[in-house]
């Protein structure tokens, strides 16, 4: 099966500064994800993004599929972005996550 | 419902008990999936179900794990003779159709053995 791989795996920051993670897959997908699981356990859907470049206020994501990679892009972090940020692709029509990636936002 | 409901939040047993976990899916999605997170990693696949399709078991990491899906509405995961190594969050999500596009993911179900 597809193996997704995220780095780095823990992340430190003061509110204000900027983050890009990495996410790495094994094989070609059409189907790439970014979630965001707060604190609290909850996992949110932040991108749909097999290709190409969104942006969602101060989140962004890139995904050059033909290098199997796609970033998330934090900027002006705030307390509030932390939590740990998950990459997943399809496979076989499933969702299969990455390791993920905590990131800890301070003040 | 207006989201994936999971019962019960937390549950405690003890080794060697069975235990039920229970996932109210969002009315209309056809697909439903069922992942592990232990403490502190990633998620685990277990299973999904998709419509009256066969469900894909191959994420159940051994023969002590089973769920069905009643009516393609709720579903059940029974742990049988539950483990330590058993404990981890259960999560259920489900979606409006196959392919992994639009998961809505419950807020889990908490099982510690001891």
């Amino acid at each position: 099966g597809i193996q997704v791989e995220q780095s780095p795996p823990d992340l430190i920051l003061q509110e204000g500064a900027n983050s890009t993670l990495r996410c790495n897959f094994s094989d070609s997908v059409n189907n790439l994800q970014w979630f965001h699981q707060n604190p609290w356990g909850q996992l949110i859907n932040l991108f749909y993004i097999p290709s190409g470049t969104k942006q969602n206020g101060r989140l962004s994501a890139t995904t050059v599929a033909t290098e199997r990679y796609s970033l998330l892009y934090i900027s002006s972090s705030q307390t509030t972005d932390s939590g740990v940020y998950f990459c997943a692709v399809v496979d076989t029509d499933k969702l299969i996550f990455g390791t993920g990636t905590r990131l800890q936002v301070f003040p | 419902g207006a989201g994936v409901s999971q019962s019960p939040s937390n549950k405690v047993t003890e080794k060697g008990k069975d235990v039920e976990l229970r996932c109210d899916p969002i009315s209309g999605h056809t697909a439903l999936y069922w992942y592990r997170q232990s403490l502190g990693q990633g998620l685990e696949f277990l299973i999904y179900f998709q419509g009256n399709s066969a469900p894909d078991k191959s994420g159940l990491p051994s023969d002590r794990f089973s769920a069905e899906r009643t009516g393609g509405s709720v579903s059940t995961l029974t742990i049988q003779r539950t483990q330590q190594e058993d404990s981890a969050v259960y999560l259920c999500a489900s979606s409006l159709s196959q392919g992994g596009y639009g998961y809505t993911f419950g807020s889990g179900t908490r099982l510690t053995v001891v």
